[in-house]
C-alpha cells in the first residue's frame, strides 16, 4: 500500500522568509500525481500545487514551488516570501487511484 | 473548478443517534469520496461513491456504520449511524477533477 510521510509535525517561519516542508512517499507505481493541500482553521481543504510523476519539471504556482525527486520518492514544498495568510496545516498527498494523505505539518508564520 | 455545498457545517448529537451529511456538487462527477478527519489528525478515506452502484469501503469502515447514497451524478449523502463519542470528527466529501480534488467545507460532528 502507498504511504506518505511528513516528518515535520510543526514548522515556523518569519514573515517574508522562505520555508520548506518535507514529504516522502512509498509506491511501486510509475504513474501518479502528488499534491500539497493547505487546511486553515476554517478546515477548508485548498489545493496549493500538484505534480504529475511523468513530468521532470518541478511545478510552480506563484510563491509555491516543489522539489520533486522521483527516484528518491521525495516531494518537498517551498514557500517563498511567507505571508501571515500562509499559516495553516499543510498536507502532502499521493494519488494513484485514490488520495493518501500524510500526517500534516503545522506552519506558523511570525510577524 | 467544481463547487461543493456540504451540510450541515457542524452538529452536536446524542450517542446512539444517526446523522446524515449531504454534499451537492454544481457539476456532474463520476466519483465522490468521503473522508474522516479525527481531531488533530490527517484525512482518512472512508469510501468511494459511484452513481448507480454500491459504495466501495476502505479497510476499517463498514456499510452498516457509514451507509452512503449516490442517487445521481451531483449528490451524495453519508450517514454516521449509532454514534458514539469516538465518531466525533470532521467529515469531508470530495470530487476528483482533471487538476486535482475539490473538497466540501466539512462537517464538524461532536457526539455527546
Amino acid at each position: 500500500a502507498q504511504t506518505v510521510t511528513q516528518s515535520q509535525p510543526e514548522m515556523s517561519v518569519q514573515e517574508a522568509e522562505t520555508v520548506t516542508l518535507s514529504c516522502t512517499y512509498d509506491t511501486s507505481e510509475s504513474d501518479y500525481y502528488l499534491f500539497w493541500y493547505k487546511q486553515p482553521p476554517s478546515r477548508q481543504m485548498i489545493l496549493v500545487i500538484r505534480q504529475e510523476a511523468y513530468k521532470q519539471q518541478n511545478a510552480t504556482e506563484n510563491r509555491f514551488s516543489v522539489n520533486f525527486q522521483k527516484a528518491a520518492k521525495s516531494f518537498s514544498l517551498k514557500i517563498s516570501d511567507s505571508q501571515l495568510g500562509d499559516a495553516a496545516m499543510y498536507f502532502c498527498a499521493y494519488d494513484g487511484n485514490k488520495l493518501v494523505f500524510g500526517a500534516g505539518t503545522i506552519l506558523r508564520v511570525k510577524s | 473548478s467544481a463547487v461543493i455545498s456540504q451540510k450541515p457545517s457542524r452538529d452536536i448529537c446524542q450517542r446512539g443517534t444517526s446523522l446524515t451529511i449531504q454534499c451537492q456538487v454544481d457539476s456532474q462527477v463520476t466519483m465522490m469520496f468521503w473522508y474522516r478527519q479525527q481531531p488533530g489528525q490527517s484525512l482518512t478515506l472512508i469510501a468511494t461513491a459511484n452513481q448507480g452502484s454500491e459504495a466501495t469501503y476502505e479497510s476499517g469502515f463498514v456499510i452498516d456504520k457509514f451507509p452512503i447514497s449516490r442517487p445521481n451524478l451531483t449528490f451524495s449523502t453519508l450517514t454516521v449511524s449509532n454514534m458514539s463519542p469516538e465518531d466525533s470528527s470532521i467529515y469531508l466529501c470530495s470530487v476528483g477533477q482533471n487538476y486535482g480534488y475539490t473538497f466540501g467545507s466539512g462537517t464538524r460532528l461532536t457526539v455527546v
